[in-house]
């Protein structure tokens, strides 16, 4: 069973469109972290939300941690080749403290 | 601030050998490092939880006698892959998490293993 449901796998859009990138769980999070990953590297990490509704924008990009701590999503305005890499969610369940992670989003920005 | 490094970041060796990969938080102490392995296009598996000074805890599935870690500073954690054959090839990521409380963990580059 996937406890973080990420949603969609795969994403292949153009320059300038705006997208949004799901991360469902039917279990409670202590926080959400969301990092990107690029091809041979390790995943950098982009935002922490701890706060149920909690909204973080770090330029163009905007994540929104669920009101009930089961979700959250990323969406990036204007989308850019330079924004193409893996995008993973994770978090600790309640409770716990080593990272559950989502199977990831990758996402494809062509110019 | 909060860099984690990882030494080598490529290794290639035969089926048999034993391989070390050091992990190493260098502006901050680490109360607890992680070690991941990540198939192609597959999302990170944790390995083991490191805490330093103590025994790590691996995961379900995981030979604590196949891949020896040792987490003997708080900035240093070290996985040894021994007698490595080829399906251990992967690549192999560790994080680090400080000593303040923050559930954040902070990941290091990441180390290709290649087992011919």
């Amino acid at each position: 069973t996937q406890l973080l449901e990420q949603s969609p796998q795969f994403l292949s859009i153009q320059e300038g469109e705006n997208l949004t990138v799901y991360c469902n769980s039917s279990s409670v999070f202590s926080s959400l972290q969301w990092y990107r990953q690029e091809p041979g590297e390790g995943p950098v990490l982009l935002v922490t939300v701890v706060t149920g509704g909690e909204v973080k924008k770090l330029k163009r990009l905007t994540f929104q941690f669920g009101d009930a701590r089961k979700d959250s999503s990323l969406h990036i305005t204007a989308a850019q080749p330079g924004d193409t890499g893996l995008y993973l969610c994770a978090g600790p369940l309640l409770g716990y403290s080593t990272l559950t992670f989502g199977k990831g989003t990758m996402l494809l920005v062509s110019p | 601030g909060a860099v984690v490094s990882q030494h080598p970041s490529r290794v290639i060796c035969k089926s048999g050998t034993s391989v070390k990969i050091e992990c190493r938080s260098l502006d901050f102490q680490a109360t607890t490092m992680f070690w991941y392995r990540q198939f192609p296009k597959q999302s990170l598996m944790l390995m083991a939880t490191s805490n330093e000074g103590s025994k790590a805890t691996y995961e379900q599935g995981v030979e604590k006698d196949k891949f020896l870690i040792n987490h003997a500073s708080l900035t240093l954690s070290t996985l040894t892959v021994t007698s490595a054959h080829p399906e251990d090839s992967s690549f192999y990521i560790c994080s680090a998490r400080g000593t303040g409380g923050s559930e954040t963990q902070y990941f290091g580059p990441g180390t290709r293993l290649l087992v011919l």
